[in-house]
């Protein structure tokens, strides 16, 4: 069976700009859940979704959205990049457990 | 809110030699998840402990969940270069998502 993909793998935008990430869950997970990653820190949780409902939302500004839609895979919007927004973007998903299976990860960079 | 955190934060050994991290939360955790990271790549479950005072081993990995699990080890016996890589501890937060801690990035040189 095919791992969580996510696209594009790498992205360079500008400060001010708007990007979208993709991801698709393993088939039969309905749980996916969205982390930033900066270099040298773990994982930190920004959204998880569940069944197309938000179930959780981590300490990050507005201008960070997501959603989920009927076939589980998810979206992850950043309005207004800034430069600090550069950062590995991993989604997860999971069977609505604890585990989470990552996905490659987007690199996302902002000059 | 809850936090993860590890030591030490990064560690070199010579391959054959033991590697030992520590997480410690400062709430008590219903489980905790180990995750090792390869350079450039992404999260790889490895195990979860769930009772208080359970130790799980794979291989030469041994887990170990303290008695009021609060804190947590992953003990590396024989390291091989194959183990280089960070390794993180999570505990749960939410509805099936998990809080980090920063990592142990280790080193092996052959």
């Amino acid at each position: 069976d095919a791992g969580v993909t996510q696209s594009p793998t790498h992205l360079i935008k500008t400060r001010g700009q708007h990007v979208t990430l993709r991801c698709s869950p393993i088939s039969g997970h309905k749980s996916v859940s969205w982390y930033q990653q900066v270099l040298g820190q773990g994982p930190q949780f920004i959204f998880q979704y569940y069944e197309k409902e938000e179930r959780g939302r981590g300490n990050f500004p507005d201008r960070f959205s997501a959603r989920q839609f009927p076939n589980y895979s998810s979206e992850l919007n950043v309005n207004a990049l800034l430069l600090g927004d550069s950062a590995l973007y991993l989604c997860a998903s999971s069977q609505g457990t604890y585990e989470q299976f990552f996905g490659p990860g987007t690199r996302l960079t902002v000059l | 809110g809850q936090q993860v955190m590890q030591i030490p934060q990064y560690q070199h050994v010579q391959e054959g030699e033991d590697f030992t991290t520590y997480c410690n939360s400062s709430t008590t955790l219903s489980n905790i998840q180990w995750y090792k990271q390869r350079p450039g790549g992404h999260p790889v479950f490895l195990i979860q402990l769930v009772k208080s005072g359970e130790v799980k081993k794979q291989k030469r990995l041994t887990f170990q969940f303290g008695e009021a699990k609060k804190n947590s080890s992953l003990h590396i016996t024989a390291t091989q270069t194959t183990d280089v890589g960070t390794y993180f501890c999570a505990g749960p937060r939410g509805y099936s998502t998990l809080t980090f801690g920063k990592g142990t990035m280790l080193l092996v040189s052959p």
